[in-house]
């Protein structure tokens, strides 16, 4: 069973601190990694993708792959009331037909 | 630039009963993937259409069907409708296999 894991949280930082959402994958051949971002009773929108080792930065986001550990991470910088969401990885395991499979998704609030 | 819609909204079928989910593709993207989303779990993957042929397929049985039409919009049709189908339907659009972006959904409700 090739999985995808989050913790399901809820993950709870002050106004203006770093949030830090882990994610860990069980194939090793995965190859492209996704961040989503989801308000409650909205669809998924993409935040991120990464497909190669290291860090890659976009505004406020940050995302960390690990291909070697098998995890992949999101930094949220200058944490705002507005990023309380839930926050979903997911990963491109059968590359042949760009199948996602995500995790469960962890709930971010974000306390003012 | 035309995002991803899907149609309808809501829907509310009882069990037995048949459903056809719409979608319309961003514009440029000729790949539509279905997901499947329980409340308060990940999307499953459903299938994915790529130029009208299906590209893959998740762990749903085969009362879950769906079509890609030429202008790259797609359908799901799901028969026999039970109990456990009550989520959130996505669908997702990209050119070929880059980053998936998703419609609002369609939440069906099986009484």
């Amino acid at each position: 069973q090739k999985e995808v894991e989050q913790n399901s949280g809820p993950l709870s930082v002050p106004e203006g601190a770093i949030a830090s959402l882990n994610c860990t994958y069980s194939d090793r051949g995965s190859q492209s990694f996704f961040w989503y971002r989801q308000y409650s009773g909205k669809s998924p929108e993409l935040i991120m993708s990464i497909y190669s080792n290291g860090d890659k930065e976009d505004g406020r986001f940050t995302a960390q792959l690990n291909k070697a550990s098998q995890y992949v991470s999101l930094l949220i910088r200058d944490s705002q009331p507005s990023d309380s969401a839930t926050y979903l990885c997911a990963v491109n395991i059968d590359n042949a037909g760009n199948m996602l499979t995500f995790g469960g998704g962890t709930r971010l609030m974000v306390k003012p | 630039e035309t995002g991803v819609t899907q149609s309808p909204t809501h829907l509310i079928k009882t069990r037995g009963q048949q459903v056809t989910l719409r979608c319309s593709s961003q514009s440029g993207h000729n790949t539509v993937s279905w997901y499947q989303q329980a409340l308060g779990q990940g999307p499953q993957f459903i299938f994915q259409y790529y130029r009208e042929e299906e590209n893959g397929r998740g762990n749903f049985p085969p009362r879950f069907s769906g079509l890609q039409f030429p202008n790259y919009s797609s359908e799901l049709n799901v028969n026999a409708l039970e109990l456990d189908d009550s989520a959130l339907y996505l669908c997702a659009s990209s050119l070929a296999y880059n980053e998936q972006f998703f419609g609002p959904g369609t939440r069906l409700t099986v009484l």
